[in-house]
């Protein structure tokens, strides 16, 4: 069991530019979670998937921010035009069945806008 | 909103000593409580849960839980300088709900 496959793991973007994000899973999880992590803010929820729908999104910055499920395999966070503010670890998790369950986290995604 | 603070923000302790973590949370209709642990590069570690009023043990790492003073703590009994990590309190409303994370507690263990 590798456990969740996130990808890359850094990224640099400039300011302005489209960001993607993806996250692998742990096969058989059937509840993928974002997280954004920084020193200020620390741990944030941003969105949630039961079985490839969406179920909260409420942690997600409206505008810019969009995720999505397409498959049970993988899920992206998508940032439009990057904001030096948007620089943070990004964390998906898994879990087995919902919420309240214990969270398996890959090892994030490092991005900076400069 | 939830809201879950945790304290201190940083703690060292000596090598065989004992750890005490602390985290407060806001709503009285929390259900499920976890401890999670990050080393630095990896994503967070559970580590335990506790979903009952009481103490919980598990090894070296004991949680103990009052909902009524909303309170939640980890004890680390025999620190080694392995357990050196940043430590989150996370809780959630039940099933159905999402989990909300504490603060962080940032523990050295000094060797």
């Amino acid at each position: 069991n590798a456990g969740v496959i996130q990808t890359p793991r850094h990224k640099v973007t400039g300011k302005g530019q489209e960001a993607t994000l993806w996250c692998e899973p742990i096969s058989g999880h059937s509840a993928v979670f974002w997280y954004r992590q920084t020193i200020v803010q620390g741990l944030e929820f941003l969105t949630y998937f039961r079985n490839q729908a969406p179920i909260d999104d409420s942690g997600m910055p409206k505008e810019r921010f969009s995720a999505q499920m397409p498959n049970q395999s993988h899920s992206t966070l998508k940032i439009q035009s990057t904001q030096p503010q948007d620089s943070a670890v990004y964390l998906c998790a898994s879990s087995f069945r919902r919420e309240g369950e214990r969270l398996f986290f890959g090892h994030g995604t490092k991005l900076s806008v400069l | 909103q939830q809201k879950v603070q945790q304290s201190p923000e940083s703690l060292i302790v000596p090598e065989g000593g004992m750890a005490s973590l602390n985290c407060t949370f806001s709503d009285r209709n929390s259900q499920y409580f976890w401890w999670y642990r990050q080393h630095s590069g990896e994503g967070p570690k559970a580590l335990m849960s506790i979903f009952s009023n009481g103490d919980k043990k598990e090894g070296r790492f004991t949680a103990h839980l009052n909902k009524a003073s909303l309170h939640v703590s980890l004890h680390i009994k025999d620190s080694q300088p392995s357990d050196s990590a940043l430590y989150f309190c996370a809780v959630s409303m039940g099933m159905g709900y999402k989990l909300t994370f504490g603060t962080g507690t940032s523990l050295l263990v000094d060797p």
